[in-house]
């Protein structure tokens, strides 16, 4: 089975500074989708980004941009003038184009933005 | 816009009762998925639906649980004798389309189960 691995627990930026989370993946399929997705305390959780495997370029949306390193198996998340409301646990999903459904999930990052 | 909703937040129950946990899924999506996460742990896949039956199902869930949609709109997963170790955030999810394409799933807000 894939594994999604996110070693930063937790991890804190000053309002306006630029963040970096970490994600880590095991496969060994070719063609698979990437994902992070945002958790507000008591909150659903959202998509923030996501990230087919066969585009060579990294995924943008907006302040948020990836770092998609294939043969790495590496997929960071990059949060430029972070904003109070980015606050929230961040979950790093991995979910295979061809088997089925099912997402497989990091155990998530709680970032923290100090105003 | 359209969110996928859960009730009850909070459930606490004795161990060995039976639990129903209920999902309202966004009204034109197609598949259906029960998710959980213990405490401290990853967010681990449950089952999915489709068409009125499980496409797929982890080996987490056992003959202790089942799910149903028992009428246009609910999405329930029901945990039939419920032990310690059921305790956890259940989450509902929902997508338009099912694999072949990048489809994002759209969660509730979760469940939390507290098993005593």
């Amino acid at each position: 089975a894939q594994t999604v691995t996110q070693s930063q627990p937790e991890m804190s930026v000053q309002e306006a500074e630029t963040v970096t989370l970490s994600c880590t993946y095991d496969t060994s399929e070719s063609d698979y989708y990437l994902f992070w997705y945002k958790q507000p305390p008591s909150r659903q959780m959202i998509l923030v980004i996501r990230q087919e495997a066969y585009k060579q370029q990294n995924a943008t949306e907006n302040r948020f941009s990836v770092n998609f390193q294939k043969a790495a198996k590496s997929f960071s998340l990059k949060i430029s003038d972070s904003q109070l409301g980015d606050a929230a646990m961040y979950f790093c999903a991995y979910r295979s184009s061809d088997t089925g459904n099912q997402f497989y999930f990091g155990t998530g990052t709680s970032l923290t933005v100090i105003p | 816009e359209p969110e996928v909703t859960q009730t009850p937040s909070h459930q606490v129950t004795q161990m060995g009762q039976e639990v129903i946990l209920r999902c309202v899924p966004i009204s034109n999506h197609l598949y259906f998925y029960w998710y959980r996460q213990i405490l401290g742990q990853k967010v681990e896949f449950l089952v999915s639906f489709y068409n009125n039956e499980i496409s797929e199902k982890s080996e987490i869930f056992d003959d202790q649980f089942s799910v149903e949609r028992p009428d246009g709109s609910n999405f329930t997963l029901k945990i039939r004798s419920t032990k310690l170790e059921d305790s956890a955030m259940y989450f509902c999810a929902s997508s338009p389309l099912g694999w072949g394409r990048p489809g994002e799933q759209y969660f509730g807000p979760g469940t939390r189960l507290t098993v005593t």
